[in-house]
């Protein structure tokens, strides 16, 4: 199946600081990307949606000025968190979808602030 | 906002029985319905996709979709210890596809040898 690689998998950063989390379709073209935020023993949530070329949509409640998403090509997409806090450690997972009838996600990035 | 409901468990099997896993959803316009597993620290892996009355199979799976009770069901037949994980049911609407999905928040399902 296809693969959307998303890095880094683990990071540790400072309270105040900015993290960027990578998405890269290797063999397909996103033109969608859908980011999500998982909490422990809590659900998926959608943060945002991006197609290739536009401003991302977010959903209600979402920062978009503290959560910047690029996607200005086609097989990379961007999740960077500005201005971290501790609450904003999560499991951060990207999900790709070239149009057809199916989507991938990546593998997921682990964040904690400290 | 669609709600997707499960019973977050844990649902304790004993190996080579049949698991259950249920799933209730609140848009009644909802056309897609899937079944993901996410192991611990890993992102979720597509497990079946379901999207019209009755009954899918795909190996020791068989997903279930009722959309007049709006309920959607996963058995899983012969259950091995490798199938522990979290369960995730989505539903998204629209028209079929893997487009904007919604999640339950899982079904913790737990194998014993």
């Amino acid at each position: 199946g296809a693969v959307v690689s998303q890095h880094p998998s683990r990071v540790i950063c400072k309270s105040g600081t900015s993290v960027k989390i990578e998405c890269r379709s290797l063999d397909f073209q996103a033109t969608t990307m859908f980011w999500y935020r998982q909490f422990p023993k809590q659900s998926l949530m959608l943060m945002a949606t991006s197609n290739e070329g536009s401003k991302a949509t977010y959903e209600q409640g979402v920062e978009k000025d503290k959560f910047l998403i690029n996607h200005a090509s086609l097989t990379l997409s961007t999740l960077t968190v500005t201005s971290a806090h501790p609450e904003d450690s999560s499991f951060y997972i990207c999900r790709a979808t070239g149009g057809t009838s199916e989507a991938f996600f990546g593998q997921g990035t682990r964040l904690t602030v400290v | 906002q669609k709600e997707v409901e499960q019973n977050s468990g844990p649902l304790s099997v004993p190996e080579g029985a049949i698991a259950s896993l249920n799933c209730t959803y609140s848009d009644r316009v909802s056309q897609s319905f899937f079944w993901y597993r996410q192991y611990s620290g890993k992102s979720p892996e597509l497990i079946m996709s379901i999207y019209s009355n009755g009954d899918k199979e795909d190996g020791r799976f068989t997903a279930q979709l009722n959309k007049a009770s709006q309920y959607v069901s996963l058995l899983i037949r012969d259950s091995q210890p490798s199938d522990s994980a979290t369960y995730l049911c989505a539903v998204s609407g629209g028209g079929t596809g893997f487009q904007k999905l919604v999640f339950g928040t899982g079904t913790r399902l737990l194998v014993s040898p």
